[in-house]
């Protein structure tokens, strides 16, 4: 079965610099979800996107952004990079359990940032 | 707003054996879904076992099982014939209706051989 694609899956930036990072989410899936886990760190809540329109937001930074794009596919953007912005970032998807779906959230390999 | 606690960061048990993994719950909804996540070294995470809340029965998936205590907010994952495999970090997580999941600090778990 078709699983939640991440890329890329390891990414080296310097500080100041920026980085994109993309989700695809499992097909028929209508809401994406970005999440930031610093080392030792449980997954921390950054933003999510219900058919293309942001529906919640998290512990995410003026200096992120993202979007979700026609074809479902989510980007995450960050610009003027921190060290502190190293971290794993996850990207999950989900169907609404109010629609009737399984209610967990599917996630990712994840993307690992270093910034150096 | 939602919390998640998991009062144990780590635990060992021997291969082998059960050892169970705590979580308690802070939330005013009625409905809302529970879940335990393993993390492995690789990073991935992995679903083990979600609960509804508004089945009163435990879920069990093979070797796991919850004790899900709805009034005390109590959601605690038994692994029965605990496996080297089972070494991971897990997470406690919370989902009410059509919004994102809350994880707890999580608990890393060690297999003694």
């Amino acid at each position: 079965a078709a699983g939640v694609i991440q890329s890329p899956r390891h990414l080296i930036k310097e500080k100041r610099e920026t980085a994109t990072l993309k989700c695809y989410p499992i097909p028929r899936h209508d809401t994406v979800y970005w999440y930031q886990q610093g080392p030792g760190q449980d997954p921390q809540f950054l933003i999510s996107f219900y058919e293309k329109m942001q529906s919640d937001k998290g512990s995410i930074p003026d200096r992120f952004s993202a979007q979700q794009f026609s074809d479902y596919h989510s980007e995450l953007n960050m610009s003027s990079l921190e060290l502190g912005d190293s971290a794993l970032y996850f990207c999950a998807s989900s169907t609404t359990p109010l629609a009737g779906g399984p209610g967990e959230l599917f996630f990712g390999e994840g993307s690992r940032l270093t910034v150096l | 707003a939602q919390t998640v606690t998991q009062s144990q960061p780590e635990m060992s048990v021997q291969e082998a054996e059960t050892v169970t993994l705590s979580c308690t719950y802070d939330t005013s909804e009625s409905d809302y879904y529970l879940f335990w996540y393993k993390q492995p070294p690789s990073r991935q995470m992995i679903l083990v076992i979600r609960q509804e809340a508004y089945k009163q029965q435990n879920a069990t998936e093979n070797r796991f099982s919850v004790n899900f205590q709805k009034a005390a907010k109590s959601f605690s994952l038994k692994i029965s014939d605990s496996q080297l495999g089972d070494a991971a970090m897990y997470f406690c997580a919370y989902r009410s209706l059509n919004d994102k999941i809350i994880f707890g600090k999580g608990t890393r778990l060690h297999i003694l051989p």
